[in-house]
Formats: C-alpha cells, sequence, structure tokens
C-alpha cells in the first residue's frame, strides 16, 4: 500500500539539541497527524493538524502542515532522554468512506545524555 | 480510562495453529482498527470497525485472517493457520467519531509463529 516518505530514516543526538524530521507525499492530504512510538508500546499522539500552513505546538514539540498540503515537519527543542523513540507521521486524504490513515515508516530517534 | 487493551501481549505459537488476538475498546469509542507493524512494512492496516461493523477489510492480507466484533467492548483477530510470514505486532486502536484520526492504541501482540 501506499506510505509516506519520512526522513530522516534514524538519528543520534546529543541532550539539548533540537530535532528536525519531516513527511512528504506525492499526494495532497486533509490531515496530518504525528505519533510517538515508545519499545514494547503502541504509538501515541502527538498532534494533529488540520489546515495547510498551520502550526501547532505540543510542550517542546512544534509541528507544521506544509503550504502545499503535501508535507509536514516535526521540530524537537531541547532533547532529553525521554525523547527516544519512533516518530511516525500519518496523513489522510479524504473524508467520508476515504479516511484511511496513510503512514510513513518512522524515523527511530537516540538521544545521547 | 484503562486505555485499549490488547491480549496476550506476547503468543509463540507453531506454524499450522489458530491464533486469536483480541481487543477491548476505550468505551464510548465506535471505531476500532486492526494494524499489523513489521521493520520491513511498518504500519498496516488490516481491517477497521464503525459501530461493530466491518466497513474496510482490504488490508487483510488472504482468507487465513478474519475478525470480528461481536459488540462495541470486544473484537478479536484470527489467524487460521498460522505462518511464520505472519510473525509481527499486531496493534489494536480505536477512536471516536469525526476525530477518529486521533488513534489511541493498545500495546499490542508480539506473534511469533515458528
Amino acid at each position: 500500500g501506499q506510505q509516506l516518505n519520512q526522513s530522516p530514516q534514524s538519528m543520534f543526538i546529543q541532550e539539548g539539541e533540537d530535532v528536525s524530521m519531516n513527511c512528504t507525499s506525492s499526494s495532497i492530504f486533509n490531515t496530518w497527524l504525528w505519533y510517538k512510538q515508545d519499545p514494547g508500546e503502541g504509538p501515541v499522539l502527538l498532534i494533529a493538524l488540520y489546515k495547510a500552513g498551520e502550526l501547532t505546538s505540543n510542550g517542546r514539540l512544534t509541528a507544521q502542515f506544509g503550504i502545499t498540503r503535501k508535507d509536514s515537519f516535526l521540530n524537537i527543542s531541547a532533547s532529553i532522554p525521554s525523547d527516544v523513540g519512533i516518530y511516525f507521521c500519518a496523513g489522510r486524504r479524504g473524508a467520508g468512506n476515504n479516511r484511511k490513515l496513510i503512514w510513513g515508516l518512522g524515523t527511530s530517534l537516540a538521544v545521547n545524555p | 480510562d484503562a486505555g485499549v487493551i490488547q491480549s496476550p501481549r506476547h503468543e509463540v505459537t507453531e506454524m499450522g495453529q489458530e491464533v486469536t488476538l483480541r481487543c477491548k475498546p476505550i468505551s464510548g469509542h465506535d471505531y476500532l482498527f486492526w494494524y499489523r507493524q513489521t521493520m520491513m512494512r511498518g504500519l498496516e492496516l488490516l481491517i477497521y470497525f464503525n459501530n461493530n461493523v466491518p466497513i474496510d477489510d482490504s488490508g487483510m492480507p488472504e482468507d487465513r485472517f478474519s475478525a470480528k466484533m461481536p459488540n462495541a467492548s470486544f473484537s478479536t483477530l484470527k489467524i487460521q493457520p498460522s505462518e511464520p510470514r505472519d510473525s509481527a505486532v499486531y496493534f489494536c486502536a480505536t477512536g471516536r467519531g469525526s476525530t477518529n484520526e486521533k488513534l489511541f492504541f493498545g500495546s499490542g501482540t508480539q506473534l511469533s509463529v515458528l
């Protein structure tokens, strides 16, 4: 099935550094979401975006819905060890019956204390 | 709220055996999704229900897979017969109404088929 292009695939950073990751698609999306998965657990929703150009924050996390509606970005400021995990983007194109989410393959984040 | 509850957490079985995975959704959530996660393919949607009715099962790999939701409090995913390539983490996730893109995932079932 279709997947979103998520990059980078993995990151290894020092505690305190800022992190950026992004997600792109060849198709337009109406909704972008960012989830985080801790080891041994299911993904947890971080941020949901619904309008082109929208910029939304959740603590140290900031995500943006790209103007073209074909991409989204997630930034983490001043990383801490508990930011470790896999970050997934997900998008939805339509409404009504076309409500399935399309997922990226994830960005694995490691933080060195 | 207890969240989405999945059982078992881990399942090890032999090829050819029947496997049943269980999910208890969050009360009041009218959408239920079954996902499979592997390193190679990421998160794959297998099937989803709305108000206990299967809406889209196009992601179910083949006839060996079946899913049911007999009531609003319970769903099962069954694999019969199981094969080694079915080894993966299976997640149940639920959502509510018009914001059902905001999924609440269970902790998953790690399935190993030997």
